[in-house]
């Protein structure tokens, strides 16, 4: 069966400093990654997806990430943070059609 | 339309009592999902459409839970005689689905928050 985990349940970092939201994903074929994001009372809206074209995937907002594989790792970064990026991330891998979410991460950006 | 909405955005009800939630797709989208995000579960798939079947229904935690989809498009979820439980914000999602490709983005909706007292 397909996973994903995300460690770390809340991440606060200053403005301006760099962003690392961590996802590691477990997967017996060539998985198909996602990160969404989701603002309060708001649905979710996709930031980035993986689909084996390139292992650094470019997204909205100014956030990246990178597909490793030998660490099983689809970590997300934006190098320098921004207060409007405060909201809840969650990393995702696609399973016969359905997504598979992680349990998310609190992203929390002090002034 | 602009994007997938869904109705009502909050619902309260008693324990025991049926409700009916709404999604309205993307126009032209073929594909649809239900999710439901709580607390204790995080976010979890319900059901998946193409068109108006479900291929997928793996997602439903009881026979409490069924879905349907008419004209391709709308499609409600209806939990009966709904548990504390229960209380989650549900979810909708829709895609392209043009040729089956598994990497479609699913564009969500706004949700429904459940509250069953």
């Amino acid at each position: 069966a397909q996973s994903v985990t995300q460690l770390g349940s809340h991440v606060s970092v200053s403005e301006g400093a760099l962003v690392l939201l961590r996802c590691n994903y477990s997967s017996s074929v060539p998985p198909y990654l996602f990160w969404y994001v989701q603002y309060p009372n708001q649905g979710l809206q996709l930031l980035l997806k993986y689909t084996s074209a390139a292992t650094l995937v470019k997204g909205i907002n100014g956030f990246e990430a990178e597909f490793k594989k030998s660490e099983t790792s689809f970590h997300l970064t934006k190098p320098s943070a921004h207060m409007s990026d405060a909201a809840e991330y969650f990393c995702a891998v696609m399973s016969s059609y359905k997504l598979i979410f992680g349990s998310g991460t609190r992203l929390l950006v002090r002034p | 339309g602009a994007g997938v909405s869904q109705s009502p955005s909050n619902k309260v009800t008693e324990k025991g009592k049926d409700v009916e939630l709404r999604c309205d797709p993307i126009s032209g989208h073929t594909a649809l999902y239900w999710y439901r995000q709580s607390l204790g579960q995080g976010l979890e798939f319900l059901i998946y459409f193409q068109g108006n079947s479900a291929p997928d229904k793996s997602g439903l935690p009881s026979d409490r839970f069924s879905a349907e989809r008419t004209g391709g498009s709308v499609s409600t979820l209806t939990i009966q005689r709904t548990q504390q439980e229960d209380s989650a914000v549900y979810l909708c999602a829709s895609t392209l689905r043009e040729g089956g490709a598994h990497t479609d983005t699913q564009y969500f909706g706004p949700g429904t928050r459940l509250t069953v007292l």
